[in-house]
């Protein structure tokens, strides 16, 4: 059982570029979650998703867009990146929206030059 | 607007010794309380948490003390040990909002010998 898989593990990429990081849950759970992970800055929301089929905007979720057709997926786009947008990434589960415990991926760590 | 603020933002401790790590928190309406632990290269990962009907909550060596009328809790560490360096980060939020826990900006911990 892997729980959370996030690919690509790293990533350079170059401002004006389209970027889709990957997350990936086996535990059947019902909410997901993308968090930007900056020095000093802890953890912010970006975008959460409660259930297949729905998406809800998070603290920083400007030049981002998600999407989630199933349970198990939950991919993040940038879709023209900016060096801002430098950060680590990590995506998150939940069993629901209402039961609090979040499990989290390895991170992707993105550049934007 | 920073919900949950956390000192200090790192900490060195001797083996044995105690590490304690601090949070306060702006928004009455905060009922859980979870501290997150992370090693480098990895996501955070939950440790222990907490809701404001107990004041303490003890797991091995791992205490977190709340104060509801201070709004502050803080996490406690005995017998601090070398594995026991990585950045802690506590968080908060509302009962059944899974998709708005706030985390505080972490603190990097290290254990020397």
């Amino acid at each position: 059982i892997a729980g959370i898989t996030q690919a690509p593990t790293s990533q350079i990429l170059a401002a004006g570029r389209r970027m889709t990081l990957r997350c990936t849950q086996d535990m059947r759970h019902n909410a997901m979650y993308w968090y930007r992970q900056d020095l000093g800055l802890g953890l912010r929301l970006i975008h959460y998703s409660n259930t297949a089929g729905t998406t809800g905007k998070g603290e920083v979720p400007d030049g981002y867009s998600v999407s989630r057709a199933n349970t198990d997926d939950f991919p993040l786009t940038l879709a023209s990146a900016v060096p801002s947008q430098t950060s680590v990434y990590f995506c998150a589960s939940s069993v629901d929206s209402v039961r609090d415990t979040q499990y989290f991926g390895p991170g992707t760590r993105l550049t934007v030059l | 607007q920073q919900q949950v603020k956390q000192s200090p933002q790192s900490l060195i401790v001797q083996k044995g010794g105690i590490s304690i790590i601090n949070c306060a928190y702006e928004n009455t309406a905060f009922d859980y309380f979870p501290w997150y632990q992370q090693f480098p290269g990895k996501g955070p990962a939950l440790l222990i948490a907490i809701r404001p009907d107990v004041s303490e909550k003890k797991e091995g060596r791992f205490t977190i003390s709340f104060n509801k009328s201070a709004k502050q809790f803080s996490l406690h560490i005995m017998d601090s040990q070398p594995g026991d360096s990585a950045t802690y980060f506590c968080a908060a939020s509302k009962t059944g909002t899974a998709s708005k826990l706030t985390f505080g900006t972490g603190t990097r911990l290290q254990v020397t010998l």
